[in-house]
């Protein structure tokens, strides 16, 4: 079943903060988060593998609530480096993998 | 070195022709996926692969065939194309629930 992606669209100037959240129906083993630049492929920030795991890499972080089945991806003080669409990818218990239906982010000066 | 490579990179053929992708991985992973990224950006898996053995076959047409003749390779062939097969298709591998690694797409159009 495929995660729903809030908002669809965000613009920001630098430094401004944002949160991507990402929801599931299903009951779900892991969260990855990855960021995909216009013409490229997606690449992968983070995984979250257990219910209440918080993650950060640099100004990027992510939380995982096991039992409301959702993630936030938490950017803070953007750069103009962290345009592009962001997808939250779930993993349910079924084994099944299913990619968000993403969130564009334009950084603006 | 490239760590997932798909080949070709774009494709334009008419409608009714068969074309065939190819998808390589020198990681070492188990697993190696297809997917499909539409006009709309939705990332789609159609299939994965786990230590050469077919794990997710999603609801696609019977006209598209993935073949994996070792654990290295994932190719996709794709019989009687349609104009609703454009899209850009990324073939992916992972370590098990690990980080996935994708090829850098390959961008079919059908005429």
């Amino acid at each position: 079943q495929q995660p729903v992606q809030s908002p669809q669209a965000v613009i920001l100037r630098e430094g401004e903060d944002a949160v991507i959240n990402c929801s599931s129906s299903k009951a779900l083993y892991s969260v990855h988060w990855y960021r995909q630049k216009h013409g490229e492929a997606p690449v992968f920030l983070m995984i979250l593998l257990k219910g209440g795991e918080q993650k950060g890499h640099e100004k990027i972080s992510a939380s995982f609530n096991e039992k409301k089945q959702q993630s936030s991806l938490y950017l803070t003080a953007s750069q103009l480096s962290y345009s592009g669409t962001y997808f939250c990818g779930t993993e349910e218990k079924s084994n099944q993998f299913y990619f968000g239906t993403g969130t564009s982010l334009t950084v603006i000066p | 070195d490239t760590a997932v490579s798909q080949t070709p990179k774009y494709l334009v053929t008419q409608m009714g022709n068969d074309k065939s992708i190819k998808c390589e991985q020198n990681l070492g992973h188990d697993t190696m996926y297809w997917y499909k990224q539409d006009s709309k950006k939705f990332l789609k898996i159609m299939f994965s692969y786990n230590n050469k053995e077919l794990i997710i076959n999603e609801t696609v047409p019977n006209r598209f065939s993935p073949k994996s003749p070792d654990k290295a390779h994932l190719n996709l062939h794709i019989n009687s194309l349609e104009l609703g097969d454009s899209a850009v298709y990324f073939c992916a591998s992972s370590q098990g629930p690990r980080e996935a690694f994708f090829g850098q797409g390959t961008r079919l159009t059908v005429v």
